[in-house]
């Protein structure tokens, strides 16, 4: 089954204490990004990533480092969270942006809670 | 700076009835539009996406339309059933960037 997979569903973290966010694709998409979700604020673009190896901020990246070491995966990570970040996460797929924009797939979110 | 308004936010019918939601952003130099729907707490399920060279996309009881020079997009949801109770996000695209709405919260009456 084609689908994006988040890791873990659900997390509860002190303040500055690292943490990792995994998501996984199994549709071979070239393009993947973070969002997070926040009452009043709506879904907001963290960080994206157009293939292996290349990742670029989005509208808020502050407090947040992603990698792309594969094509198949793209962690979130957080260094030193704040409870700021308390937020439900999104990690999104689709198979590329050039030259006709694709279909987006969404993983099922991650509800963090920093206290 | 793109914006994205949706209209209205929460909208209760008694199933059977065929609804409108109505999407409307700011910025036309858009590559395509998708229409989500997010069930409380879980993921953001596609529904349909529309290409910009395209005016609509139909998929069973849904269809959407764009109108890019106007900027507006609506959602057509024929003979509403209880089980289309959700939250339904518009979200225009660019270079891979969605910009969503708020969305509009649906309820559907037995």
């Amino acid at each position: 089954e084609a689908q994006v997979t988040q890791n873990p569903r659900y997390l509860i973290t002190v303040t500055g204490k690292k943490l990792t966010v995994t998501c996984s694709q199994n549709m071979n998409h070239e393009y993947m990004s973070w969002y997070r979700q926040d009452p009043g604020l709506g879904l907001r673009q963290i960080y994206y990533s157009m293939n292996v190896e290349v990742t670029d901020k989005g509208d808020v990246p502050e407090g947040y480092k992603v990698s792309r070491k594969e094509k198949r995966n793209f962690p979130l990570i957080l260094e030193s969270p704040s409870p700021n970040q308390t937020s439900l996460y999104f990690c999104a797929s689709s198979l590329s942006r050039f030259p006709v924009n694709t279909e987006a797939f969404f993983g099922q979110g991650t509800r963090l809670t920093v206290v | 700076k793109q914006e994205v308004t949706q209209i209205p936010a929460a909208l209760s019918v008694p199933e059977g009835e065929n609804l409108v939601l109505n999407c409307s952003f700011t910025d036309s130099a858009i590559y395509n539009l998708q229409w989500f729907r997010q069930d409380p707490g879980k993921g953001l399920t596609s529904l349909l996406l529309i290409q910009s060279s395209q005016r609509e996309q139909t998929s069973g009881r849904l269809n959407a339309s764009l109108d890019k020079s106007s900027g507006r997009s609506t959602l057509y949801i024929a003979a509403s059933q209880p089980g289309d109770s959700a939250t339904y996000l518009c979200a225009p695209c660019r270079m891979g960037k969605l910009i969503f709405g708020q969305g509009t919260e649906l309820s559907v009456k037995p």
